[in-house]
């Protein structure tokens, strides 16, 4: 199986500052790397889909990039609503595997 | 609009079978596939299987012998169960949505979740 590693697993930013969340595959997944976001009381939100690729309704300020092994999402001038919890997907291969998740705060 | 919603019982003693209910609305089944994703409490996403549009299921290795996926398509409905469980199969479980048919592999939707408990 891929083994998705995600760091930080935690991180504290202010509203206006931009991040960074990096997702690293055990081996190869060419650009099949989705990003989704979890809030308490919505469903998880789909963000990007093959690496870079932003799902519809997805504001311009998040960006997805990497292949192979390496990924990031990085979210540009924060808003309140993006401090969530994040999760990388690979959908190269079956089984599917996920991150362990990057809880965002408010600092 | 697209909507996923699943339900079953919150307590299941040990040894025995889950079972839980994926209903969903605003897309059909013989068009999507649907897939379940649980969550332990603290812990990642793990991909459990998935119902195709066909009827045809796949399922996690870890998980294949005790894991069935079934439907209903004329009641819009995906039906896991999960025998043998464990305290470690604590968790929310969720059914989703994979984003169109050619091989995407990811999920444009879910469910809100349902929360397991696995407990004597």
């Amino acid at each position: 199986d891929v083994q998705m590693t995600q760091s930080p697993s935690y991180l504290a930013a202010s509203p206006g500052e931009s991040v960074s969340i990096s997702c690293k595959a055990s081996k190869s997944i060419n650009t099949y790397l989705a990003w989704y976001q979890e809030k308490p009381g919505k469903t998880n939100k789909l963000l990007i889909y093959s690496g870079s690729t932003l799902q519809s309704g997805t504001p311009s300020r998040f960006s997805g990039s990497g292949s192979g092994t390496d990924f990031t999402l990085t979210i540009r001038s924060l808003e309140p609503e993006d401090f969530a919890v994040y999760y990388c997907q690979q959908h190269n291969e079956y089984p599917l595997t996920f991150g362990s998740g990057t809880k965002l705060e408010i600092k | 609009q697209v909507q996923l919603k699943e339900s079953g019982p919150g307590l299941v003693q040990p040894s025995q079978t889950l079972s839980l209910t994926c209903t969903v609305s605003g897309f059909s089944l013989t068009s999507y596939n649907v897939h379940w994703v649980r969550q332990p409490p603290g812990k990642g996403l793990e991909w459990m299987g998935r119902m195709r549009y066909n009827g045809d299921t796949s399922y996690n290795s870890a998980l294949k012998s005790r894991l069935s996926i079934s439907r209903d398509t004329s009641k819009n409905q995906v039906f896991l169960k999960m025998n043998s469980l464990q305290t470690d199969d604590t968790g929310t479980y969720y059914c989703t949505r994979e984003a169109g048919l050619g091989g995407a592999w990811y999920f444009d939707y879910w469910g809100q979740g349902v929360m397991v408990t696995v407990s004597s």
